[in-house]
């Protein structure tokens, strides 16, 4: 399984870009990388997914690099709403006998 | 469909006794996933579903905990004589198994006193 390195916390204030980076050396050829968002006592929930280059949403932009080594999820004009930890992940889109695995994520908190 | 529901949202316990969870995920899904989260951690995988067959349980914490998915369509995860220690919140997660991105629950917190 790609192992998947971010900061432990993050802090922003009200109307700017937050880019959040997420390290990933071992990703493997068919692996997608995929961010997810949780609010205290809720279950994370789907943000955005993503193979190469750049993907964006109504929610955020991820950016991928050729070399796919990394990848940066992007928020634009955060809120004080998007206050949450945030988790990069990298596996199969197939599924097959992929579990999601979670790490510790990045803690964003923004400020007025 | 509303989404992966969890039942209950809150269970307080006295040490020792059993407790069950349960989980419907969204009625097309055909993958459910179980999950323990901790403060300040991410969540845990313990075990997985496809349909009705548990395809892998080696991350259950222990012998006390069991899950079943009998018709594949909702799960069960119970813990017998609950320790203090499996204070935590329990997440359920569900995938039609295509991509990987999974719509989760809103959890059960439990709380062993």
């Amino acid at each position: 399984l790609a192992k998947t390195t971010q900061p432990i916390s993050m802090d922003s204030y009200e109307g700017q870009e937050v880019n959040i980076t997420c390290s990933h050396n071992n990703i493997a050829t068919n692996d997608y990388i995929t961010w997810y968002q949780q609010f205290p006592s809720q279950g994370p929930r789907f943000i955005i997914q993503g193979y190469k280059t750049k993907v964006t949403n109504e929610v955020a932009s991820l950016f991928i690099p050729a070399d796919r080594k990394s990848s940066t999820l992007s928020l634009p004009r955060v809120s004080l709403s998007d206050t949450a930890v945030y988790y990069c992940l990298v596996g199969d889109k197939s599924g097959g006998s992929y579990i999601p695995t979670f790490g510790r994520g990045t803690s964003l908190i923004v400020h007025p | 469909d509303t989404g992966v529901s969890q039942d209950p949202r809150h269970k307080i316990t006295k040490r020792g006794q059993n407790v069950t969870f349960r989980c419907d995920p969204i009625s097309e899904h055909n993958r459910l996933y179980w999950y323990r989260q901790t403060l300040g951690q991410g969540p845990e995988f313990l075990t997985y579903f496809q349909n009705e067959a548990q395809l892998e349980k080696s991350r259950l914490l222990s012998d006390r905990f069991s899950a079943e998915r009998p018709k594949g369509s909702f799960s069960t995860l119970e813990i017998q004589r609950t320790e203090q220690g499996d204070s935590a919140m329990y997440l359920c997660a569900s995938s039609d198994g295509t991509a990987n991105f999974y719509t989760f629950g809103s959890g059960t917190r439990l709380t062993v006193v």
